[in-house]
């Protein structure tokens, strides 16, 4: 099993510059997640889904758009891309539901914002 | 709603001595208490969680420990080396909101 897969691993945008970070698992997770680290800080919440086709912000999802087509895949989508934006980005999943238990982090996505 | 305060923010200590990071939550409805560790430049991962029918566990040098009556629980590292240096965070999702929100993380510094 590859775990969880992001990419790119590295991005520099312009200001007003539209991406999509991708993440996919491959351990049939019901849940998926994506958080933003900014440097000397913690791990905030964007959003999450909880299966296919539905998906819930989370501490801070201004800016990010999300959807959940398949249970694999969970793209973070950014609009209109700003110098606030950057940061360093982690999807997780998680097997979700019905037990809650350990997050599954990929490597990581480091977007700079120009 | 969610909240997880976690303290310290840094903590340095000799090589050998313990760590003990404290983080406190506020939904009772909370069952299940990891701890996560990130290494510069790495993914977090977890290292031991606990459930709130027990009230402490152990897995080698480390432990976390649960007091479900005063909303806290402590992660506790004997012992340290200097491969312990890391950022630490708890969470403590609450049951049924599915949302994994992570305590503000623990610099931890192993002084050799």
């Amino acid at each position: 099993n590859a775990g969880v897969t992001q990419t790119p691993k590295f991005q520099v945008l312009k200001t007003g510059q539209s991406m999509t970070l991708q993440c996919a698992q491959d351990m049939n997770h019901e849940y998926m997640s994506w958080y933003r680290q900014d440097p000397g800080m913690g791990l905030r919440l964007i959003h999450y889904s909880v299966g296919a086709g539905i998906t819930d912000q989370g501490e801070v999802p201004n800016g990010y758009n999300v959807s959940r087509s398949t249970t694999e895949d969970f793209p973070l989508r950014l609009l209109s891309a700003a110098p606030s934006q950057t940061s360093v980005y982690f999807c997780a999943s998680s097997y979700g539901q019905r037990d809650t238990g350990e997050l599954f982090f990929g490597e990581g996505s480091r977007l700079t914002v120009l | 709603g969610e909240n997880v305060e976690q303290h310290p923010s840094t903590l340095s200590v000799q090589e050998g001595d313990s760590a003990v990071i404290k983080c406190t939550y506020s939904d009772s409805a909370s069952n299940y208490f990891p701890w996560y560790k990130q290494e510069l430049g790495k993914r977090p991962q977890l290292i031991i969680d606990i459930r709130s029918n027990v009230g402490e566990k152990k897995d080698q040098r480390i432990a976390v420990t649960l007091n479900k009556t005063a909303k806290h629980f402590s992660l506790h590292i004997t012992e340290t080396q200097p491969e312990d240096s890391a950022v630490y965070f708890c969470a403590a999702p609450p049951v049924g909101t599915y949302k994994y929100i992570f305590g503000t993380g623990t610099r931890l510094k192993v002084l050799a």
